[in-house]
């Protein structure tokens, strides 16, 4: 079946703009996580829906950072003013209610901000 | 926090050689533990895992035992192949707050396999 996708694949954006990134998690998969990958940092988690509600934002690293899920599906992480800083890939993961340990991870949306 | 912590490496092999990865954390209670690969131009898969102490999780022929009393998870494998190569990641997911099973990542290990 369709794993998790994620769009754009690749994002270049000026300094100060606004980006939005989506995510299909897996049909009928209820946890969704929106994941950072970048050099000095790693893998870092941002946020955790269940559902429709997110709550676990702990990881978001600013207000300029937001995310929603509707119909417990479709996920978009939207940055405000980017900066430079926020230059990573970004990973969604999706997880199915009888088999909690298992997170299945899109291919990311790599952003480079110029 | 919790946190990971695993070789960074790079490490790089010869095909048959025998592959360690070091992985120690450091949590509360008792996570659940995984090792997580990223093959080139892929996305991260779940190689193995383990929920409970003295648990071995493996996979592919890799292994990873779950030691309790010296907290790690270390990877390892008898024949590495260059089809191994990869990134992998050590992981932890401590559930909190109901069904949040958000994970926590070591650094990563680039293995290199050469023919």
């Amino acid at each position: 079946g369709a794993g998790v996708s994620q769009s754009p694949s690749n994002k270049v954006t000026e300094k100060g703009k606004d980006v939005e990134l989506r995510c299909d998690p897996i049909s009928g998969h209820t946890a969704l996580y929106w994941y950072r990958q970048s050099l000095g940092q790693g893998l870092e988690f941002l946020i955790y829906f269940q559902g429709n509600s997110a709550p676990d934002k702990s990881g978001l690293p600013s207000d300029r950072f937001s995310a929603e899920r509707t119909g417990g599906s479709v996920s978009t992480l939207t940055i405000q003013r980017t900066q430079q800083e926020d230059s990573a890939v970004y990973l969604c993961a999706s997880s199915p209610r009888q088999e909690i340990y298992e997170q299945y991870f899109g291919p990311g949306t790599r952003l480079t901000v110029t | 926090g919790n946190s990971v912590t695993q070789m960074e490496g790079p490490v790089t092999l010869s095909e048959e050689a025998f592959l360690t990865i070091n992985c120690t954390y450091t949590a509360t209670g008792y996570p659940s533990l995984f090792w997580y690969v990223q093959y080139p131009g892929e996305g991260l898969q779940l190689l193995l895992k383990a929920t409970k102490a003295d648990d071995k999780g493996s996979n592919k022929g890799f292994e990873a035992t779950y030691r309790k009393e010296t907290t790690s998870f270390h990877l390892e494998k008898g024949s590495v192949q260059v089809s191994d190569s990869a990134v992998y990641f050590c992981a932890l997911s401590h559930g909190s707050g109901g069904s949040n099973y958000k994970l926590t990542f070591g650094k990563g290990t680039l293995l290199t396999v050469n023919p």
